[in-house]
């Protein structure tokens, strides 16, 4: 069965600094992973697909990585700003889309 | 462009009444269809997926049932809610190598 879990949990951190939220998955037979924002009370907002053959993605200040064999995959979020505090997720695409539990960032100005 | 539709966006209804949840997806074809909920403060729990007209997954057993009458309507059901239900539901579409996309999400409260 497919896990994935998303380490710290929380980050407070002053506006900034570069970030790295980190995502990792016990099954490396994906098809894909994929990072996304959510704010508060909203939907999901997609940020970043990488295809299992890929080994990062960037948009903007935003760059992820992945490693399939090893299970992991990494955001790194240059430069942040107060407007990038929400929740990110990660997600795994097999047959069907499994979502880490996320981490909760707060950038304060 | 591909669009998600996903109604309504607020809804409060009393223990043991019926729920319908409606999800439509626009400019795919046979794309994957998900059912999410989403506790106050935690992640979400994938409740059921659909890979074509008719197949429906479950992934936990609970008090709601899913249904796909068309290729790209997604429809969450229940006979009669339990104050349980309440929480955050989101509609998803895939296709393998194109990613997820979601809907804006119907906040549910059961009163």
């Amino acid at each position: 069965k497919q896990e994935v879990t998303q380490i710290p949990a929380a980050l407070s951190v002053p506006e900034g600094e570069n970030l790295v939220l980190n995502c990792s998955f016990t099954d490396s037979a994906i098809y894909n992973l994929q990072w996304f924002r959510q704010d508060p009370g909203k939907g999901l907002t997609s940020l970043l697909l990488i295809q299992s053959s890929q080994r990062e993605q960037t948009s903007g200040r935003l760059n992820a990585s992945l490693d399939k064999s090893s299970g992991r995959s990494t955001l790194y979020i240059a430069a942040s700003q107060p407007g990038d505090s929400a929740t990110y997720l990660c997600a795994v695409n097999t047959d069907k889309l499994i979502f880490g539990t996320g981490t909760r960032l707060q950038v304060f100005p | 462009s591909q669009t998600i539709h996903q109604w309504p966006a607020t809804l409060v209804q009393p223990v043991g009444s019926p729920l319908s949840l409606e999800c439509t997806v626009e400019g795919t074809s046979n794309p994957n269809l998900y059912w999410y909920r989403q506790a106050a403060g935690r992640g979400l729990q994938l409740l059921f997926y659909s890979v074509g007209i008719g197949q429906i997954s479950s992934e936990v057993p609970q008090n709601l049932s899913a249904s796909r009458p068309q290729d790209r309507q997604f429809i969450l059901s229940s006979k009669k809610l339990l104050l349980s239900d309440s929480g955050f539901y989101l509609c998803a579409w895939s296709v393998l190598v194109g990613g997820a996309f979601f809907g804006q999400g119907t906040r549910l409260t059961v009163v």
